[in-house]
């Protein structure tokens, strides 16, 4: 089965520089998350996307911009990079099959790894 | 409003004996309820989920987990740990908005397995 596609899975940068994550969701998924894993800490939301508009934003910075094109891919841009962000990077789809107050399953990607020296 | 207490940030126990997990959650609604597992430098895997359906869940691995709304409990077990459960555990509260899923990740708990 397919499962949610990211590149690069490893990524080094320089302080200042700029970044730009990828991520290929699952077939017919409709909603996209972005979250950070800082070492040794548990995945904090970043931003999401439904069908293509930004549907919830949490913990992301100002520096950082994301989108979701029309075939659903999504992209999360980070500029000025700091030496805090380095971090492992997950995204993560879902598609609402539910029909109560829960939540769905979201299938996670394998994660790009950050480094900013 | 929604939170995730894991109220174990490190178990350790001996090959071949049960694992206990604990995980209690607060929401405003009825939420779905999710077990993730992290090995080192790895993704997340699912373990298993509660989508309002049979209240003991059973997952991959051997892993178990029950939903008590009474107690506000989610708890992962298994009866017999093995040296490949030893990883990161995060327990996932997540609940439906109109158009996405609020989700909130437990701190985790690291599992360590002696032989």
């Amino acid at each position: 089965a397919a499962g949610v596609i990211q590149s690069p899975r490893h990524l080094i940068k320089e302080k200042r520089e700029t970044a730009t994550l990828k991520c290929y969701p699952i077939p017919r998924h409709d909603t996209v998350y972005w979250y950070q894993q800082g070492p040794g800490q548990d995945p904090q939301f970043l931003i999401s996307f439904y069908e293509k508009m930004q549907s919830d934003k949490g913990s992301i910075p100002d520096r950082f911009s994301a989108q979701q094109f029309s075939d659903y891919h999504s992209e999360l841009n980070m500029s000025s990079l700091e030496l805090g962000d380095s971090a492992l990077y997950f995204c993560a789809s879902s598609f609402n099959t539910l029909q109560g107050e829960g939540g769905n399953e979201q299938f996670f990607g394998p994660g790009t790894r950050l480094t900013v020296l | 409003a929604q939170s995730v207490t894991q109220l174990d940030s490190h178990v350790s126990v001996s090959e071949g004996t049960p694992v206990l997990l604990r995980c209690n959650y607060s929401s405003s609604y009825s939420p779905s309820l999710f077990w993730y597992v992290q090995h080192p430098n790895k993704g997340l895997q699912l373990l298993l989920k509660y989508t309002s359906a049979a209240t003991l869940v059973k997952g991959i691995n051997g892993f178990e987990a029950e939903f008590k709304k009474s107690e506000t409990s989610f708890h992962l077990t298994k009866p017999s740990a093995h040296m490949s459960d030893a990883a990161e555990y995060f327990c996932v509260v997540s609940g439906r908005k109109t158009s996405y899923d609020k989700v909130i990740f437990g701190p985790g708990t690291s599992l360590s397995v002696i032989p």
